[in-house]
């Protein structure tokens, strides 16, 4: 089944303590993004990547890294989690760019949450 | 300035009516694509239909439809014949160019409750 795995679904942590929140999709897309989801914000970007150590910022990228070493893993790293860094968050892929037929597909979340 | 505007925060009707849901965007981009997903509690994005600027007619899919009114800058859902199961946050978004920035742009959703 073509998808787009996220882990963990939940996380409880507390500040400054390092976690990674895995992303991995079965599609071969070349393109692949973060966002994270706030109340009242919509979703909005954090980093994407059109390619294998291609990656870029995207709106709100300060506390979060990434990398992506193979086309189908793109792992999202808070180095020191804070708790505004509380959130919904989702990875996503497509052949890029996005469109009708190559449309986003979405994981099914990580609600993350810092103490 | 927002890019993205649904100025529904929540919306509430009845079983087997039709409702329209509101999306307005702001680009100077003459190719653009729009995109409106479902979101139900389970917190999955759903995707459910996409209109590209170019396009000469309105999006369908099934029982959802895009109006696409390009001088407004507007691209409204439209459901017909509501359902229980239609309950959900929706989110309307938009991608700037044929290449561009290579990210969906989301307004903030509309809740919708549709009532028995």
């Amino acid at each position: 089944e073509a998808q787009v795995t996220q882990n963990p679904r939940y996380l409880i942590t507390v500040t400054g303590k390092k976690l990674t929140v895995t992303c991995s999709q079965n599609m071969n897309h070349e393109y692949m993004s973060w966002y994270r989801q706030d109340p009242g914000l919509g979703l909005r970007q954090i980093y994407y990547s059109m390619n294998v150590e291609v990656t870029d910022k995207g709106d709100v990228p300060e506390g979060y890294k990434v990398s992506r070493k193979e086309k189908r893993n793109f792992p999202l790293i808070l180095e020191s989690p804070s708790p505004n860094q509380t959130s919904l968050y989702f990875c996503a892929s497509s052949f890029a760019p996005p469109s009708g037929t190559n449309g986003y597909t979405f994981g099914s979340g990580t609600r993350l949450t810092v103490v | 300035a927002q890019k993205i505007t649904q100025t529904q925060p929540g919306m509430f009707v009845q079983e087997k009516e039709a409702v329209t849901l509101d999306c307005t965007y702001d680009t100077s981009d003459p190719s653009y694509g729009l995109f409106w997903y479902k979101q139900p509690s389970s917190g999955e994005m759903i995707f459910l239909i996409y209109q590209g600027s170019y396009d000469q007619q309105n999006a369908t899919e099934g029982r959802y439809s895009l109006n696409f009114q390009k001088a407004r800058k507007s691209a409204n859902l439209v459901i017909s014949a509501s359902q229980l199961g239609d309950s959900a946050m929706y989110f309307c978004a938009m991608r700037e160019g044929l290449q561009g920035a290579q990210k969906l742009v989301f307004g903030q959703g509309t809740r919708l409750t549709i009532n028995p």
